[in-house]
């Protein structure tokens, strides 16, 4: 079975811009959280989707983002991308989500620098 | 403000030997404990859990520790092994609807051959 896929692996763009990751689950799982990881403040959740609906979101910003589509695929958007928004962004699938499985998988990630 | 603290940044520890994780939380909400071990260029990957009612959970050489008076816990990896450098990063979580995980800075482990 294939793992989490996470399109592309590496992004520079310029402070201002607005920047969209794409995010691939497992064949069968339904639920996808994002997180952020930078090396101050560790990871940190973002939000869930499960079945195209945002289920939980974390403490961020409006201007991040998500979407999920009928086949799972999850999208996150950053716009107006400020220098600290340098980060590595996992997602990470799971069949129904973690109110009901501890059983989550993540992707390798994708690393986007602001410059 | 962290709910979930790793104190130590680092630790480097000789092949063979064991290796103590540590880990506190404040959130007196937080009943499921996970850790997870990140290699570079990798996503982390699930290493081992804890419920909080349990003192103790084991899994070949991984054991955790759990101790909910003081909202602390270690992961114990014995014996240490070269493959095991990587980040550690400890997570905790409340059961129920909406439940999201709440992760810690991480440690990174060195085992020095």
């Amino acid at each position: 079975k294939a793992g989490v896929t996470q399109t592309p692996r590496y992004l520079i763009k310029t402070r201002g811009q607005q920047v969209t990751l794409s995010c691939s689950p497992i064949s069968g799982h339904r639920s996808v959280s994002w997180y952020q990881q930078t090396p101050g403040q560790g990871l940190q959740f973002l939000f869930e989707y499960f079945s195209e609906t945002q289920r939980n979101k974390g403490n961020f910003p409006g201007r991040f983002s998500g979407r999920q589509f009928s086949n799972s695929r999850s999208e996150m958007n950053v716009s107006t991308l400020e220098l600290g928004d340098s980060a590595l962004y996992l997602c990470a699938s799971s069949l129904e989500g973690l109110a009901f499985s501890y059983e989550q998988y993540f992707g390798p990630g994708t690393r986007l620098t602001v410059t | 403000d962290q709910q979930v603290k790793q104190n130590s940044p680092s630790l480097s520890v000789q092949e063979g030997r064991i290796s103590i994780l540590n880990c506190d939380y404040t959130n007196s909400m937080f009943d499921y404990f996970l850790w997870y071990k990140k290699y570079p260029a990798e996503g982390p990957t699930f290493l081992i859990s804890i419920s909080s009612i349990k003192d103790k959970n084991e899994d070949g050489r991984f054991t955790v520790f759990l101790n909910k008076s003081a909202k602390h816990l270690s992961l114990h990896i014995v014996p240490s092994q070269p493959g095991d450098s990587a980040v550690y990063f400890c997570a905790a979580m409340p059961t129920g609807a909406n439940s999201k995980l709440t992760f810690g800075k991480g440690i990174t482990l060195s085992v020095r051959p």
